[in-house]
């Protein structure tokens, strides 16, 4: 069992430019989970799967962003036309659906820095 | 809305010193789970213990325990034997257990512990 992987750990790109991230969930965990991390705050949840389903997303979620998860596995998270406001960590964590206190993990995160 | 409160932006001790990190939440719900999370720097956020709201025993992991008050809405954390791998970003969060959205966590805004040898 390797974690939660995400890639790339950093990016930078200019405003106006999509980008795209990565997640490799830990293996057979049927739930995955976007969460965005700016400097002095929490993270914040920003959208949710359950296999290949995508089941609520965050109104912190524009229509610049969109994710996915084809056949229940890795996840992206793109960004389009991406703002200076976009600039923050994306966290993704998966967990194995049973109930509710099943244990989150989360990945190291991918930092977006858009100049 | 489920509200999570970390009113201490920063905090030391000393090397073989007891530290408590204080949390405050807001809810509703009368069954949910708490959890402090530990974000070393560039590192990812691991679990350091979780507390079911329906046990009045206050959950503990070696040498990190909690004080669960659940008419307060409170829930500090103590790590005991303070050790330099304790430093980093620390962060309470709030899961609802049943409902709607009982997969997502609500977080605070961090402590961050820095831990002096």
């Amino acid at each position: 069992d390797t974690g939660v992987s995400q890639n790339p750990r950093h990016k930078i790109t200019k405003r106006g430019q999509n980008v795209t991230f990565r997640c490799d969930p830990i293996s057979e965990h049927n739930r995955l989970y976007w969460y965005r991390q700016t400097l002095g705050q929490g993270p914040e949840f920003l959208t949710y799967f359950q296999n290949e389903a995508q089941l609520e997303k965050s109104r912190l979620l524009s229509d610049r962003f969109s994710a996915e998860r084809p056949k229940g596995s890795f996840s992206t998270l793109e960004i389009q036309r991406t703002e200076q406001g976009d600039s923050a960590m994306y966290l993704c964590a998966s967990s194995w659906d049973s109930f509710s206190g099943n244990t989150i993990y989360f990945g190291e995160g991918s930092w977006l820095t858009v100049v | 809305a489920q509200t999570v409160t970390q009113s201490q932006p920063e905090m030391s001790v000393q090397e073989a010193e007891t530290v408590t990190l204080s949390c405050t939440y807001d809810t509703s719900e009368s069954d949910y789970y708490l959890f402090w999370y530990k974000q070393p720097p560039s590192r990812q956020m691991i679990l350091v213990i979780r507390q079911e709201a329906y046990k009045q025993q206050n959950a503990t992991e070696n040498r990190f325990s909690v004080n669960f008050q659940k008419a307060a809405k409170s829930f500090s954390l103590k790590i005991s034997d303070s050790q330099l791998g304790d430093a980093a970003m620390y962060f309470c969060a709030y899961r609802r257990t049943r409902g709607g959205s009982n997969y997502k966590l609500t977080f605070g805004k961090g402590t961050l512990l820095t831990v002096n040898p």
